[in-house]
């Protein structure tokens, strides 16, 4: 059965500072990989993916992620977080045209 | 840019009533899905439909529930019956099979 992980329930960074979250999975074969965030009171944005090819993925908003098969891991970097950052992140992982497992999340708070 | 459509916003309803959420996926789109999260919980899968039939389903979706796509637009998420424990945040998406999922605003259900 496929799961995911984000060990990190809550993390606060000061605005201007780089942020990492991290996500690891459990899938039986070669993951789809997500990233989404949830601003208060809205849906899921999609904020990167990873299918295949490089492991190092840009998305949105000046965000990252990198697959890493070895560790199971698909940890979410930004260089630089701006207020408006601050939000609910989710990790999903699944295949295409099936079902996504989501991480229980990790809100991201930004001090000023 | 393409959205995912969901009506209504907020929901409140009796319980032991029956409640109808309403979704309007992207037009091309194949894969149609609900997704639930309970207020600070992780997303769950509820449901996925494809090809005017339902294609996986968690544990979750028992016989309170059920979805049709009356139209060829619309995917609804219908509850017979519903409890207490089903309040929470309804979230329809849809894709196009070999590439990622897009959700909607969301639903908030409230029984009460």
């Amino acid at each position: 059965a496929q799961s995911v992980t984000q060990p990190d329930i809550h993390i606060t960074v000061s605005e201007g500072a780089s942020l990492e979250l991290r996500c690891n999975y459990s899938y039986g074969a070669t993951p789809y990989l997500f990233w989404y965030v949830q601003s208060p009171g809205q849906g899921l944005q999609l904020l990167l993916k990873y299918f295949s090819g490089d492991t190092l993925v840009q998305g949105i908003k000046g965000f990252e992620a990198e697959f890493k098969r070895s560790q199971s891991s698909f940890n979410l970097r930004k260089p630089s977080v701006h207020w408006s950052d601050a939000a609910e992140y989710f990790c999903a992982v699944g295949k295409a045209g099936n079902m996504l497992t989501f991480g229980g999340g990790t809100r991201l708070m930004v001090k000023p | 840019e393409p959205e995912v459509t969901q009506t209504p916003s907020h929901q409140v309803t009796q319980m032991g009533q029956e409640v109808i959420l309403h979704c309007v996926p992207i037009s091309n789109h194949l894969y149609f899905y609900w997704y639930r999260q309970i207020l600070g919980q992780k997303v769950e899968f509820l449901v996925s439909f494809y090809n005017n039939e339902i294609s996986e389903k968690s544990e979750i979706f028992d016989d309170q529930f059920s979805v049709e796509r009356p139209d060829g637009s619309n995917f609804t998420l219908k509850i017979r019956s519903t409890k207490l424990e089903d309040s929470a945040m309804y979230f329809c998406a849809s894709s196009q099979g070999v590439a990622e999922a897009f959700f909607g605003q969301g639903t908030r259900l409230t029984v009460v």
